[in-house]
């Protein structure tokens, strides 16, 4: 079935350090690809989105391509904030998948200390 | 817009009681679903829906009742809750449950029982 993986956390960053978290998924047809940003205390909030092969979704700093070849779907972002500091979920999306329902990955703890 | 409310926020049961957790979104969607999010597990989904009147089935729906009256309205039932199901529980809605389609996440219920 389908299924998402994402590397595991914490991850602890300086301030204005690079960032990738990476993210693969394992699906049949052709998914849209997500990036959920939790931040402390509150719910989930769509950070990005990719709906075809070689899309690159933005937002915030933040981008993430959509790798068909490689089934993959890395967030990255050039220079990290304290405020960034959050869970991050890749999650899917299949038309095949019950009307759209999303799998998520396990989620990835990021702190970023000043 | 007040977007997607979920209440209460905090709960504490026993086992065996029961109990509803209450979910309303003010933006006229068709699609909404019921999460719950467990440590190192991401958020796995317990029961959806697709527009009043029409419920089914996600990936952990054991343990839980869910009706859609309204379009307005998700509420989750526990019927006698158990231990298993000391979590956070989240509500989403979206527009429909297109894959394309952005969904939208309230602030979240943690349960604890006891």
């Amino acid at each position: 079935g389908n299924s998402v993986t994402q590397m595991e956390g914490p991850v602890t960053l300086s301030e204005e350090a690079f960032l990738t978290i990476n993210c693969t998924y394992t699906a049949t047809g052709y998914p849209s690809l997500f990036w959920y940003v939790q931040y402390p205390g509150e719910g989930l909030q769509l950070l990005l989105k990719a709906t075809k092969a070689d899309d690159k979704g933005s937002n915030k700093g933040f981008e993430a391509t959509y790798r068909k070849e490689t089934t993959s779907f890395h967030l990255e972002k050039g220079s990290v904030q304290v405020s960034d500091s959050a869970v991050y979920f890749c999650a899917l999306s299949d038309l095949q998948n019950q009307g759209g329902k999303l799998i998520f990955g396990q989620g990835t703890e990021l702190s970023v200390k000043p | 817009n007040a977007g997607v409310t979920q209440t209460p926020k905090f709960q504490v049961l026993k086992t065996g009681q029961s109990m509803t957790l209450q979910c309303a979104q003010d933006m006229n969607h068709e699609y909404m679903s019921w999460y719950r999010q467990d440590p190192g597990m991401g958020l796995r989904l317990i029961h959806y829906s697709v527009g009043a009147g029409i419920t089914d089935q996600g990936e952990v729906p054991n343990g839980y009742n869910v009706s859609r009256s309204t379009t307005e309205d998700f509420p989750l039932r526990l019927l006698s809750a158990a231990p298993s199901q000391t979590s956070v529980y989240f509500c989403a809605s979206s527009l429909w449950g297109g894959h394309l389609n952005e969904q939208f996440f309230g602030p979240g219920t943690r349960l604890t029982v006891l």
